[in-house]
This record gives C-alpha cells, sequence and structure tokens, in this order.
C-alpha cells in the first residue's frame, strides 16, 4: 500500500515560515490535501489539489507537490497555527485513501 | 450552512457493535460522497472507507473488510457506520466527512467538511 512520510515534529518562531514535507513515491503525479488538527478538534482542510485554499483560510497557507516530495508552507507563522498536520493521497492502486503520518506544529 | 452532525459517545464491550450516525444539512445529500476517519487516542487519521449516498456503491479499507458497514437513508439526509467484532483497539474517535467535491461515482477528493465526532470507547 501506498505510504506517506511526515516528519514528527517543526518547530518555528513566530513570524517565521514552516514548511513540512510529505514524502510518496512520485507524489507529485497525486493530488494532494492537507489538513489542520487543533487538540480536541474535528480536522480542517487547509489545502487541496496541492496548493488551492478553501475560503477562509488564510493566505499565509500554501502548497506545492513535485517528485517525491509535496509540501506545505505556513509563512509567517502565529501562535494559533499550532496543530497537527496531515497530507492526504488517493492511491489509485489500492483503492484507498491514504493519509500521512502527521507533523506537530509548534509555535515557539 | 453545509454541516455534518453526529450522534453521542458510546462505550461498548469487545465482541459487540456499534453504530454511528451522522446528519447532514446544506447541501444536496445524495450529489456527495462521504468518508469515515477514525482516530486511536493519540494517534494519526486513519480511512475507513466510502459510500456513494447516490448508488450505495462502497470502498471499505482493507483491514476492516468485514467488519464495516456503511450505509445511507435519503429520506433522512443521514449515513450510518457500523462496525461489528469490536476490539479494545477500535477505541476512537470517529469522524464522517463529505466528500469535498460533488460526485456520486467514485471516491478520491478531499474531505470538507468534517463532523464533529464520536468518541467509541470499547472496553470490559
Amino acid at each position: 500500500s501506498y505510504v506517506l512520510t511526515q516528519p514528527p515534529s517543526v518547530s518555528v518562531a513566530p513570524g517565521k515560515t514552516a514548511r513540512i514535507t510529505c514524502g510518496g513515491n512520485k507524489i507529485g503525479s497525486r493530488n494532494v490535501h492537507w489538513y489542520q488538527q487543533k487538540p480536541g478538534q474535528a480536522p480542517v482542510l487547509v489545502v487541496y489539489y496541492d496548493s488551492n485554499r478553501p475560503s477562509g483560510i488564510p493566505e499565509r497557507f500554501s502548497g506545492s507537490n513535485s517528485g517525491n516530495t509535496a509540501t506545505l508552507t505556513i509563512s509567517r507563522v502565529e501562535a494559533g497555527d499550532e496543530a497537527d498536520y496531515y497530507c492526504q493521497v488517493w492511491d489509485r492502486g489500492s483503492d484507498h485513501n491514504v493519509f500521512g503520518t502527521g507533523t506537530k506544529v509548534t509555535v515557539l | 450552512q453545509v454541516q455534518l452532525v453526529q450522534s453521542g459517545a458510546e462505550v461498548k464491550k469487545p465482541g459487540a457493535s456499534v453504530k454511528v450516525s451522522c446528519k447532514a444539512f446544506g447541501y444536496t445529500f445524495s450529489n456527495y460522497g462521504i468518508n469515515w476517519v477514525r482516530q486511536a487516542p493519540g494517534q494519526g487519521l486513519e480511512w475507513m472507507g466510502w459510500i456513494s449516498v447516490y448508488n450505495g456503491d462502497t470502498y471499505y479499507a482493507q483491514n476492516l473488510q468485514g467488519r464495516v458497514i456503511m450505509t445511507t437513508d435519503t429520506s433522512t439526509n443521514t449515513a450510518y457506520m457500523e462496525l461489528r467484532s469490536l476490539r479494545s483497539d477500535d477505541t476512537a474517535v470517529y469522524y464522517c466527512v463529505r466528500d469535498g467535491r460533488a460526485s456520486g461515482s467514485h471516491p478520491g477528493y478531499w474531505f470538507d467538511p468534517w463532523g464533529q465526532g464520536t468518541l467509541v470507547t470499547v472496553s470490559s
């Protein structure tokens, strides 16, 4: 089955840029979606189809996808961005949706 | 406002079954598929499966085949997920999630919005 690998944690100072990677075999050929989950809450979509933002998501959130790595970038990080982040793809080979292992973003 | 509202928390004994409901508001129910995702305590997200509200087609995660059944009732705009032969490692928060794009025929889209989650605890 298809595996998506994320770093367990990323730490960033307020106002700086956080980059969260999602690694998978030829992930650049797939559509990648990203979710933010704060403690005790349901996940929220922050990026879909690699780089599109749903309405209500700040422009500080952006995405890219190429080769074997997709990246979620959070610019001008704020304290409220502290959360777990998950990537997700559809695996045609297994007809399964697959989530990444998740990354905890800590704002210093 | 598009919203999914789930049933309340459940406590079950090992070997029992649980059925979680998910009522949809604010959109044409039959135009979008529904996914179910679970999250064990302190763990990541696990996709359980998808159902087409349009025609009832289902895709189930391989590790849950034979234990999970997903259904919908278009008369009440409600989706259901039943999990049988519960084990302690089925203890988790269960989420229903709508496909992000209208399509009755096939899964594979982003997930939006999410229900509020239903805690299912399996304990003797």
